[in-house]
């Protein structure tokens, strides 16, 4: 899992809660990435920054919001208006602005579940 | 549009039998393409990429992957398959030409093997 870390590990929440969860990379890397992960689905990808102050959806980020304030964090809120949140969350970090030869490295994910 | 496909749900294979998990993919242009390995309740782990070059790549923990542009396919293998192999096994492709450093990911092949 390297220089990235995610918190919590495990996070309950109830319908109508706003949550937040914390990536944080020191592998001073410019991209970070928000993935979802289901059963059987693979990953699917919900916002990506390849700078600090600037970020993009992905395919799934409706329900979904970003902040990129600083280069070693990027928080992901999950509102009450994502229909179907339970879910496997994991956060990714790459090199130089997201080159298209650089590798993602994964942190060690938040496993989010709606009571 | 970019896609990958593992066709194999689950893989079965005893200690020490040779190990293959098969992907084929899809671009517009010329892909990148990477094997990631995850354990149970952990973050992916990077195995190996195919940039350029030689169509043979070596990665991790012995694991090496053959790129085969006629037959758009990049399967994984193994020589020689350990228990500790068993995890589940996603192959991502990224088209060069597509914007931003986004990865797509095949659905996840489960590998299991037996003493």
């Amino acid at each position: 899992d390297g220089g990235i870390t995610q918190s919590p590990k495990y996070l309950f929440r109830k319908e109508g809660q706003n949550v937040t969860l914390s990536c944080e990379q020191n592998l001073n890397h410019d991209a970070m990435y928000w993935y979802r992960q289901d059963p059987g689905q693979g990953l699917r990808l919900i916002y990506y920054s390849q700078i600090v102050n600037d970020f993009q959806k992905g395919d799934i980020a409706e329900g979904y919001s970003v902040s990129r304030e600083k280069k070693e964090s990027f928080p992901l809120t999950v509102t009450s208006a994502q229909k179907n949140p339970t879910a496997f969350y994991l956060c990714a970090s790459s090199g130089l602005q997201g080159a298209s030869t650089d590798t993602q490295y994964f942190g060690p994910g938040t496993r989010l579940t709606v009571l | 549009a970019q896609s990958v496909a593992q066709p194999e749900d689950q893989v079965n294979v005893a200690e020490g039998n040779p190990l293959t998990v098969k992907c084929t993919y899809s671009v517009s242009g010329n892909p990148y393409l990477f094997w990631y390995v995850q354990y149970p309740n952990r973050g992916l782990q990077f195995l190996l990429k195919y940039i350029t070059g030689d169509n043979l790549v070596k990665g991790s923990y012995g694991f090496e992957a053959e790129f085969n542009k006629s037959q758009t396919s990049f399967h994984l293998k193994k020589p020689s398959a350990l228990v500790s192999d068993s995890a589940l096994y996603f192959c991502a492709v990224r088209d060069i030409r597509a914007a931003g450093n986004k990865l797509t990911f095949g659905g996840g092949t489960r590998v299991l093997v037996k003493p």
